[in-house]
């Protein structure tokens, strides 16, 4: 079945810093990609998405490519604020049409001053 | 854009009575729509899906007596937390998908943090 598999946090970075939070999946098809982030206390808000290959999602500074010779989706910012400090979660649709969306485990992201 | 809202957002129970959860999509028709539990590591685990005039799908292990879902409208779906136990403490989460387009994106409501005591 589909599988999103998410790279171990925490990410603790100082405020301005180079963010990466990696991200690979597998799946059949051609699957859809989607980033969310989670706010201490709150649900999850769609960050950025991808719907086919080589598409590159963005949003608030963030972005991410969807890369379907690695079937990675990793998300990036240049320069990260203390305010994006949050819980990550990648992931996918599934290409079958079901919309029901396979997460990774969530990484959480803690920026520093 | 789409918007869900979950309401209550916090609920604190005896343990033995019921909770009922709401998740009402504001702006758009959504014939599904998804309950999720979040476990304290993180991780989102999918309970049971939604399907408006239809019963539930619940997902493997997921008790459909001790969690009630009803989706009585295309823009309401309920979960009941029966006979609450303080393992059922957590936090639920519900999302939806708008009705009849190719979003393929998921819209989330902002969560319920349920605590039996």
């Amino acid at each position: 079945g589909d599988s999103v598999t998410q790279m171990e946090g925490p990410v603790t970075l100082s405020e301005e810093a180079f963010l990466t939070i990696n991200c690979t999946y597998t799946a059949t098809g051609y699957p859809s990609l989607f980033w969310y982030v989670q706010y201490p206390g709150e649900g999850l808000q769609l960050l950025l998405k991808a719907t086919k290959a080589d598409d590159k999602g963005s949003n608030k500074g963030f972005e991410a490519t969807y890369r379907k010779e690695t079937t990675s989706f990793h998300l990036e910012k240049g320069s990260v604020q203390v305010s994006d400090s949050a819980v990550y979660f990648c992931a996918l649709r599934g290409a079958g049409g079901s919309y029901i969306p396979t997460f990774g485990r969530g990484t959480s992201l803690i920026v520093h001053p | 854009g789409a918007v869900v809202s979950q309401h209550p957002s916090r609920v604190i129970c005896k343990s033995g009575t019921s909770v009922k959860i709401e998740c009402r999509s504001l702006d758009f028709q959504a014939t599904t729509m998804f309950w999720y539990r979040q476990f304290p590591k993180k991780s989102l685990m999918l309970m049971a899906t939604s399907n408006e005039g239809s019963k539930a799908t619940y997902e493997q292990g997921v008790e459909k007596d001790k969690f009630l879902i009803n989706h009585a409208s295309l823009t309401l779906s309920t979960l009941t937390v029966t006979s609450a136990h303080p393992e059922d403490s957590s936090f639920y989460i519900c999302s939806a998908n708008i009705r009849g387009t190719m979003n393929t994106e998921a819209f989330f409501g902002q969560g319920t943090r349920l605590t039996v005591v």
